[in-house]
């Protein structure tokens, strides 16, 4: 069975631009889990979608958006890039209400 | 308070040995907890869950719950230098809310 699967693994930005993140979960999996990973910080939890609705957000100010599609893939869009935004961001997937699992992960650094 | 606190280490222990890993949680509403192992540039991979309280056994692992002390741990038995790694506990509240709380993390060494 294939894991949950990131692209692009790395990606350089530098401050204002934007960035675009994909995701897609497990087969059977519903729902997608982004998580910010930054130095120090731990694994801080971003966006909740389930069945294509946002169903819970973290602590994180609306410049950090996403959508699910119809086929349960997901993006995260990070719009005005800020150089606190480097970090690993990464996907997780579940059947609703069960274990999440996790993908390698998209290495974001803005310049 | 953080929400769920783990010591950061580095905890070194000899191989073979019995590597314990702790974790304390602040919100009663935790339901359910999860150890998760990531090496070095790597992506968090599920070791183990539990949601009841007691001890939960998996091959060479061990989760034990106390929810009344609000605390979570990972026994690792015949500690191998592949375990080395930082172990990450989270807790979740379920019923809805599904996102998962980390704490930052023990680094585990084994030595050979």
């Amino acid at each position: 069975e294939a894991g949950v699967t990131q692209s692009p693994t790395h990606l350089i930005k530098t401050r204002g631009q934007q960035a675009t993140l994909r995701c897609s979960p497990i087969s059977g999996h519903t729902s997608v889990y982004w998580y910010q990973q930054a130095l120090g910080l731990g694994l801080q939890f971003l966006l909740w979608y389930d069945e294509g609705e946002e169903r819970n957000r973290g602590n994180f100010p609306p410049r950090f958006s996403g959508r699910q599609f119809p086929n349960y893939s997901s993006e995260l869009n990070v719009n005005a890039l800020e150089l606190e935004d480097s970090a690993l961001y990464l996907c997780a997937s579940s059947p609703l209400t069960d274990t999440q699992y996790f993908g390698p992960g998209t290495r974001l650094t803005v310049l | 308070q953080k929400e769920v606190e783990q010591n950061s280490g580095p905890l070194s222990v000899p191989e073979g040995a019995i590597a314990s890993l702790n974790c304390t949680y602040s919100d009663r509403g935790s339901q359910s907890f999860f150890w998760y192992r990531q090496y070095s540039g790597k992506s968090p991979e599920l070791i183990m869950f539990i949601y009841s309280n007691g001890d939960k056994e998996d091959g060479r692992f061990t989760a034990q719950l106390n929810k009344a002390s609000q605390y979570v741990s990972l026994l690792i038995r015949d500690s191998q230098p592949s375990d080395s790694a930082t172990y990450l506990c989270a807790a979740r509240k379920d019923f809805g809310n599904e996102k998962l709380t980390f704490g930052t993390g023990t680094r585990l060494t084994i030595i050979p």
